[in-house]
């Protein structure tokens, strides 16, 4: 079955600056790749997704991109705030089939250092 | 509307209790998922539901059932608790009928069992 890497587990930048977030995959049939920002006692939620026939996306400060060659992608924040802190997760799916079973990452949690 | 729903917030087990967690939702979604959510492991899939009357297993299926009792309501039920089951516990819904892959969440249950 899938299996999702994600590097590092935590990471502490000076606010302003930009913040990366890997993930690698497993399953070369996976498709769709969101991320999901989950801020303390909060449940997850969706701030980006991308699928497989797209190699980077954007939505103001967040972008993501995809290898699919390398089965890796990124979460690109720029311009970081304090608002960033957070718990930030990766998942892979194969989007389309009968039920889109999701397996998400360890998760990577955010401080922004004033 | 109300989104996903899930009772109780907060429960606290000895050893070889039984409950059952429930989750409702009013998005009309076919698809429910329960996750599991422990420090360092991101969230688990234990079981999800492709539409009302199926069920299958996730990651980490063992020691729990579930029931899609209509296509509102999806419950978790822990047969004979066990401290190794003291987690946060998800609940997730999608929309499947339009090819939507973003899973919407419930606010959780904290589970600890002594």
């Amino acid at each position: 079955g899938e299996n999702v890497e994600q590097h590092p587990s935590t990471l502490s930048v000076q606010e302003g600056d930009s913040a990366v977030i890997k993930c690698t995959y497993s399953d070369s049939a996976s498709n769709y790749f969101p991320w999901y920002k989950q801020e303390l006692g909060k449940r997850p939620q969706l701030i980006i997704d991308i699928r497989s026939n797209v190699g980077e996306k954007k939505d103001q400060r967040i972008a993501v991109t995809l290898n699919k060659t390398a089965k890796h992608f990124s979460l690109h924040i720029t311009e970081t705030q304090p608002e960033d802190s957070a718990v930030y997760f990766c998942a892979a799916s194969t989007a389309g089939s009968s039920a889109s079973k999701i397996i998400f990452g360890s998760g990577t949690r955010l401080s922004i250092r004033p | 509307n109300a989104g996903v729903t899930q009772t109780p917030k907060f429960q606290v087990l000895k050893t070889g209790q039984s409950m059952t967690l429930q989750c409702a939702q009013d998005m009309n979604h076919n698809s429910m998922y329960w996750y599991r959510q422990d420090p360092g492991m991101g969230l688990r899939l234990i079981y999800y539901s492709a539409s009302e009357g199926t069920t299958d297993k996730g990651e980490v299926p063992n020691g729990y059932n579930v029931s899609r009792l209509n296509k509102r309501e999806f419950s978790l039920r822990l047969e004979s608790a066990a401290p190794s089951q003291t987690s946060v516990y998800f609940c997730a819904t999608q929309d499947r009928d339009r090819a939507a892959n973003e899973q919407f969440f419930g606010p959780g249950t904290r589970l600890t069992v002594l």
